[in-house]
């Protein structure tokens, strides 16, 4: 099994539209959650943190469900900007040892 | 916009050569990271230079030698190559090791022939 799962997509969507992603982790371990963005041919950027009482920043809400073992990412009203890939992203604390895994990302195009 | 810059942008190597990847963060962080990102797979962290700790993934070849002559440069050196080493090879760098927050360089896109 992965460390760290999500649906590749691509999901496609109209302007406007509420579209939803889900990443599953599979180490107890982990700490900390990110949602990364990355645009076709660019690099990583950060795009959120998950708090685990979920938190919000404009049309983007991330939310995580620690008993479940899974983040979300929620974007209301989708702009033409939005496409791009999502990167999940965990950060693994193992003694004095930590690090980040990365997911796969999901593939989202936002459609005029 | 970034402060992580990256040379060259693209790369194009035989086999049989040696050649260098540079990078550069401009933002006084103190760790730096390398990571290949190819088709169909997650970004997988090759090295990890920080005032704490030098990583290496155990899985990279020893044809990717890593070099770190202070907190602002990172080298890539390659030599030998393999076909199945064409990916982008990304730079990012961050406050501290182990940060959640990284800021990534635009990366080489690099193809063995």
């Amino acid at each position: 099994r992965k460390e760290v799962e999500q649906d590749p997509g691509p999901f496609n969507v109209p302007e406007g539209a509420t579209v939803a992603f889900n990443c599953t982790y599979s180490n107890s371990a982990s700490q900390s959650f990110f949602w990364y963005r990355q645009d076709c041919r660019k690099e990583p950027k950060l795009l959120m943190s998950v708090y685990s009482s979920g938190n919000e920043d404009g049309r983007f809400t991330a939310q995580l469900n620690r008993a479940s073992q899974y983040i979300s990412l929620l974007i209301r009203d989708s702009k033409l900007s939005d496409s791009a890939t999502y990167l999940c992203v965990v950060r693994v604390h193992a003694g004095n040892n930590r690090k980040l895994i990365w997911g796969l990302g999901t593939s989202l195009a936002v459609n005029p | 916009e970034t402060g992580v810059t990256q040379t060259p942008r693209h790369l194009v190597m035989g086999m049989t050569n040696k050649k260098s990847l540079k990078c550069e963060q401009h933002l006084g962080h103190n760790a730096m990271y390398w990571y290949k990102q190819s088709a169909k797979k997650p970004l997988e962290l090759m090295f990890v230079y920080s005032l704490e700790e030098r990583v290496e993934n155990n899985s990279v070849p020893s044809r990717f030698s890593p070099e770190c002559p202070n907190s602002s440069h990172l080298f890539l050196h390659l030599h030998t190559l393999q076909p199945e080493d064409s990916a982008l090879y990304l730079c990012a760098s961050s406050v501290q090791g182990g940060s959640y927050e990284q800021y990534f360089g635009p990366g080489t896109r690099l193809t063995v022939t």
